[in-house]
C-alpha cells in the first residue's frame, strides 16, 4: 500500500531565504505528484504538478522536482515571503485502476516577516 | 470560471439528522472524490468515483454514502450523523491526466 510521508512536519524561516518541502513515497509506481498548498481551514490550491515522465516542474519561485526511483520529490520555494506561509501538503496517484491519490501529512510553514 | 463547488460552506446539526452535501463540477472531469481532514489525521479519502454509476469506498466509508447519476454532480449522504462525522469535508474532482481540483470546504458540526 502506497504511503506517503513530508518531512520536516513543521518550518519556521525568516523572509527571504529559500527553502526546500520534502516528500516521500514507498511505491515508484505512480502516475504523477501534485503539491498544493492550504491555508488554514481553506481548500488545498494546487500548486505545481509533475507527470512520471517529468523531472521537474517550475512556476515562479516555485519549483517541484521528482525522482521516481528513490520515492522523493522536493519543493523548492525561492526568496520566501511572509504570505508563503501555508501547510504544503503533496499527493500521488497511483497507475493502477481503482487506486488514486494518496496524500501526505504536509508541512506547515512559517516566513517570519 | 472553472471550479468544485460545494454547499453548504458550513453547517450544524444534530445526531440523527440525515444532511447531504452537494458537490458540482463544470469541468467535464470523470473522477470525483470526497475527503475528510481532521486535525493530526490529514486528509483521509471517503468515497471515489471513477465515471457515472461507478463509485467506490475510499479509506474511511462508514457512515457515508454517494451517487454518481451525473457526471457534475457527487453528493455525500450522511444517513445519521454522529459527533465523529464532524470535521472539514472536502470534494475534489479530476480529468484523466490526473491534476486533482478542490472545492473550498463543507465544515460540519455534529452535537
Amino acid at each position: 500500500k502506497q504511503e506517503v510521508t513530508q518531512i520536516p512536519a513543521a518550518l519556521s524561516v525568516p523572509e527571504g531565504e529559500n527553502l526546500v518541502l520534502n516528500c516521500s513515497f514507498t511505491d515508484s509506481a505512480i502516475y504523477n505528484l501534485q503539491w498544493f498548498r492550504q491555508d488554514p481551514g481553506k481548500g488545498l490550491t494546487s500548486l505545481l504538478l509533475i507527470q512520471s515522465s517529468q523531472r521537474e516542474q517550475t512556476s515562479g519561485r516555485l519549483n517541484a522536482s521528482l525522482d521516481k526511483s528513490s520515492g522523493r520529490s522536493t519543493l523548492y520555494i525561492a526568496a520566501s515571503q511572509p504570505g508563503d506561509s501555508a501547510t504544503y501538503l503533496c499527493a500521488v496517484k497511483a497507475t493502477n485502476y481503482g487506486q488514486n491519490f494518496v496524500f501526505g501529512p504536509g508541512t506547515r510553514l512559517s516566513v517570519l516577516p | 470560471e472553472a471550479q468544485v463547488t460545494q454547499n453548504p460552506r458550513y453547517l450544524i446539526t444534530v445526531t440523527g439528522k440525515k444532511l447531504t452535501v452537494t458537490c458540482s463540477q463544470n469541468m467535464n472531469h470523470e473522477y470525483m472524490s470526497w475527503y475528510r481532514q481532521d486535525p493530526g489525521l490529514g486528509l483521509r479519502q471517503i468515497y471515489y468515483s471513477m465515471n457515472v454509476e461507478v463509485t467506490d469506498k475510499g479509506d474511511v466509508p462508514e457512515g457515508y454514502k454517494v451517487s454518481r447519476k451525473e457526471k457534475r454532480n457527487f453528493p455525500l449522504i450522511l444517513e445519521s450523523p454522529s459527533p465523529n462525522q464532524t470535521s472539514l469535508y472536502f470534494c475534489a474532482s479530476s480529468p484523466w491526466t490526473g491534476e486533482l481540483f478542490f472545492g473550498e470546504g463543507s465544515r460540519l458540526t455534529v452535537l
